[in-house]
Parts: structure tokens; sequence; C-alpha cells
């Protein structure tokens, strides 16, 4: 099955700092996206992208599908972005197959 | 609309009981998946429907695990008998159809004991 590599694995930063997360995967893909998962454990949805970049507030996350890797930016980040952020693709007809996250820790 | 329910939230239960859990997706959706979360093993995938029928249950761990989705509107996974290794978070997830963006329920924590 297709692989899914997130890096880093681990991330700590201070309040206000910038930071980019990458995913790639081994194969062409037909889904591909992006969560957080809060300290509660709750998954949740940050971006659906495929292909090309969407920004929502201090979030943004490109992907170029031909090169097989994804970014996603996390700018002016606050403790609330603390959590583990999971990449996840779609092959085919098979259903996402998730990276093994990072976890992100804000720091005040 | 509510999002994906899943019931129940926890769940604690003694090795060799059955354990049922139950889904029930964003109405109108027609790909509903299983998924299963540890420490050691991450997020994967145990099964998903589409149409109510069954496509891909090849991470089924053994036969003691089974899916069922009666109608558009609930499925369950069912462990029986239950063993302290089955221990972990259970997500149910649904999408309109495949290849299209998945919305995750607020899990099962399920512990055996």
């Amino acid at each position: 099955g297709i692989q899914v590599e997130q890096s880093p694995p681990d991330l700590i930063l201070q309040e206000g700092a910038n930071s980019t997360l990458r995913c790639n995967f081994s194969d062409s893909v037909n889904n591909l996206q992006w969560f957080h998962q809060n300290p509660w454990g709750q998954l949740i949805n940050l971006f659906y992208i495929p292909s090309g970049t969407k920004q929502n507030g201090r979030l943004s996350a490109t992907t170029v599908a031909t090169e097989r890797y994804s970014l996603l930016y996390i700018s002016s980040s606050q403790t609330t972005d603390s959590g583990v952020y999971f990449c996840a693709v779609e092959e085919g007809r098979r259903a996402l197959t998730f990276g093994s996250g990072t976890r992100l820790q804000v720091q005040p | 609309d509510a999002g994906v329910i899943q019931s129940p939230r926890h769940e604690v239960t003694e090795m060799g009981q059955e354990v049922t859990l139950r889904c029930k997706p964003i109405s109108g959706h027609n790909s509903l998946f299983w998924y299963r979360q540890t420490m050691m093993r991450g997020l994967e995938l145990l099964i998903y429907f589409n149409n109510n029928v069954p496509i891909d249950d090849s991470g089924m761990p053994e036969d003691r695990f089974s899916a069922k989705m009666p109608n558009a509107s609930f499925s369950t996974l069912k462990i029986q008998p239950s063993e302290p290794r089955d221990s972990a978070v259970y997500f149910c997830a649904s999408s309109s159809n495949m290849n299209t963006e998945a919305f995750f329920g607020q899990g099962t924590r399920l512990t055996v004991v």
C-alpha cells in the first residue's frame, strides 16, 4: 500500500513563531487531507487539498501532486494550535491512509 | 448537520465480553469508515462501506471483529469476545463518496480489562 511520511515527528515552538510541516507520499493520490487532533482527541478537518494551495486564517497548505508532497504552514502560532497534525491520502478506491503525525507543542 | 455521531464515548468492559460500537454518518453520505487508533500502530483502517456494502475489510484484525451497515444511517462494529489488546480509540468517519472529504466522529475510547 501507499506510504505516508510526515516530518518532523515532534516540534516545539514559542507562541508567535511560524512553522512548516511536511507530508511525503509514495504514489499518486486522489485525495489528501490535513487534520488536527486536539488534546481531547478530536480529529478536526483542516484542509481537503489533493492539489494546489488553500488558506484558512493563519493556516495554509500546498500540495504538489506531481512531486508527491504536501506542506502545511502555521503562522503566528498560538497555544491552541498544540496537538498532533495528521496528513492522510487516498489512492484509487482505497480509503484514507494516515501518516504517523507531527506532534506540535506551542509554549506561551 | 450534527456531524458523525458515535456512541458510546467511553466503554470499559471485562475481557471476554461482547462490545458494540455505534455510528451514525452524516446524512446523505454514501461512504462510511471505521478506524482504530493506538499508540503503537497509529490510525489504521478497519473496514469501509460504500452504499452500505463492505468494500474493504482487510484491516479487520480477526474473526472476533465484525461490522455491519444495515441502512444508510447506521453502522455497528462488534467485538466478541473482547481482549485487553483491543483497547484503543475507535473512530467512525463518513464522506459523500469515495475520494471526497471525510469527516470523523468524536471516537469511542474502549478499555478492556
